[in-house]
């Protein structure tokens, strides 16, 4: 499986996007890239999924290269409330639904 | 719906004895995962089912640690004995496969888990 490579810490002025990036140059090309957060003291929270193409939903939007070895989450409007450890995660090639989780990026967001 | 909900919330324990913690999933769904979470190691997936039946249980940590799903609307991860350094936060977490694909894991609020 693809390993992930995150920055452990950034900061983000509340209001302002938040652009958290992950280099995964291993991927192969079945493997989706998977962005997960988790708040202090709560259950890891789905954010977004992709396999080639750009992706939007209502929490952020995916950016991954056409060479698919980065990608980079965007939270628009950063807000306190997204102070949260961002975990990208690339699936296994066997898609099996396995998840492994790496250290992940700490955002704070500050007022 | 209620989301993925765990029972108890919190758990302290003594050395030597069993552990039960207990997870519903969201109804409808019919992957279910474990996973434990410490400081030192992060967050590992420890097993997960498939319409009731283990499919990996590679992240067991020994033969202490055992998981069943006797139905699809619950599932047990039993420890016994358990021992300090079992004390964790462990996470249960649903998802709907497809046959071909997994949809993304609903988790729950947790177990936290203290072994004296």
């Amino acid at each position: 499986d693809a390993k992930t490579t995150q920055p452990p810490s950034m900061d983000c002025a509340e209001g302002r996007a938040a652009n958290l990036p992950c280099n995964h140059s291993t991927i192969s090309g079945n493997e989706y890239v998977y962005w997960y957060r988790q708040i202090h003291s709560q259950g890891p929270q789905y954010i977004i999924h992709g396999l080639k193409n750009n992706e939007t939903n209502e929490m952020a939007s995916l950016i991954i290269t056409e060479d698919r070895k980065s990608s980079t989450l965007i939270l628009p409007h950063a807000t306190l409330r997204d102070t949260a450890v961002y975990y990208c995660i690339v699936t296994g090639s066997s898609n099996t639904g396995k998840l492994i989780f790496g250290q992940g990026t700490t955002l704070q967001v500050k007022p | 719906d209620a989301g993925v909900i765990q029972s108890p919330r919190h758990e302290v324990t003594e050395m030597g004895q069993e552990v039960t913690l207990r997870c519903k999933p969201i109804s409808g769904h019919n992957s279910l995962f474990w996973y434990r979470q410490t400081m030192m190691r992060g967050l590992e997936l420890l097993i997960y089912f498939n319409n009731n039946v283990p499919i990996d249980d590679s992240g067991m940590p020994e033969d202490r640690f055992s998981a069943k799903m006797p139905n699809a609307s619950f599932s047990t991860l039993k420890i016994q004995p358990s021992e300090p350094r079992d004390s964790a936060v462990y996470f249960c977490a649903s998802s709907l496969y497809a046959g071909s694909s997994y949809n993304e894991q609903f988790f729950g609020p947790g177990t936290r888990l203290t072994v004296l």
